[in-house]
């Protein structure tokens, strides 16, 4: 298996613009998870998916922050409209159990100008 | 509020040496720790877990040391490798499976 993959690597856009970073979990595994990384937080951990099910979404920062997951094989986080204060490094990892280790993709590192 | 924290940004350790990794939390309630390593450019890596039942976990160079009356956790690598630089986060799990991360340590094991 490839591992996680998301999309794109790195994001460029304008305040105000919606953004949609992608994510492909490893096959089999049934938790995904959606974490944002910032200097002076962290890592955390802004929503989680079962089986396809929004879980648990108490992380995400605000009404402007989204997450999907249409199947088994792929997730979309969007902010809309985006603001400077969003830019960070955002990851999707998966996992075969919730009280198992999860795989980690590379990242998307977003930058709102 | 940071539940989970690792108060060195950075350490600097001579290849060879002993590298202590160290993480305090402040919820009782956690009964699952997890060291996680990040390379630049990379998504973290899971490295070694501790229950809480349990004070030691060793695989290999990596030893995981719980404090429960202290809640602290230590990652001790021996012998350091230059090949352990990285950034080491330290997770934690709660009973309601609600996972907290910590800043990160950024180990730079000198040759």
């Amino acid at each position: 298996d490839a591992g996680v993959i998301q999309s794109p690597r790195h994001e460029v856009t304008e305040m105000g613009q919606e953004v949609t970073l992608r994510c492909k979990p490893i096959s089999g595994h049934d938790y995904l998870f959606w974490y944002r990384q910032t200097m002076m937080r962290g890592l955390e951990l802004l929503i989680y998916f079962n089986n396809n099910v929004p879980i648990d979404d108490s992380g995400m920062p605000e009404d402007r922050f989204s997450a999907k997951m249409p199947n088994a094989s792929f997730s979309n986080l969007k902010i809309q409209p985006s603001e400077p204060r969003d830019s960070a490094v955002y990851f999707c990892a998966s996992s075969l159990q919730l009280y198992t280790e999860a795989f980690f993709g590379q990242g998307t590192r977003l930058t709102v100008v | 509020d940071q539940q989970v924290k690792q108060n060195s940004p950075s350490l600097s350790v001579q290849e060879g040496r002993i590298s202590i990794l160290n993480c305090d939390y402040t919820n009782s309630m956690f009964d699952y720790f997890l060291w996680y390593k990040k390379y630049p450019a990379e998504g973290p890596t899971f490295l070694i877990s501790i229950s809480s039942i349990k004070d030691k976990n060793e695989d290999g160079r990596f030893t995981v040391f719980l404090n429960k009356s202290a809640k602290h956790l230590s990652l001790h690598i021996v012998p350091s490798q230059p090949g352990d630089s990285a950034v080491y986060f330290c997770a934690a799990r709660n009973t309601g499976n609600q996972f907290y991360f910590g800043t990160g340590t950024s180990l730079t094991v000198i040759p």
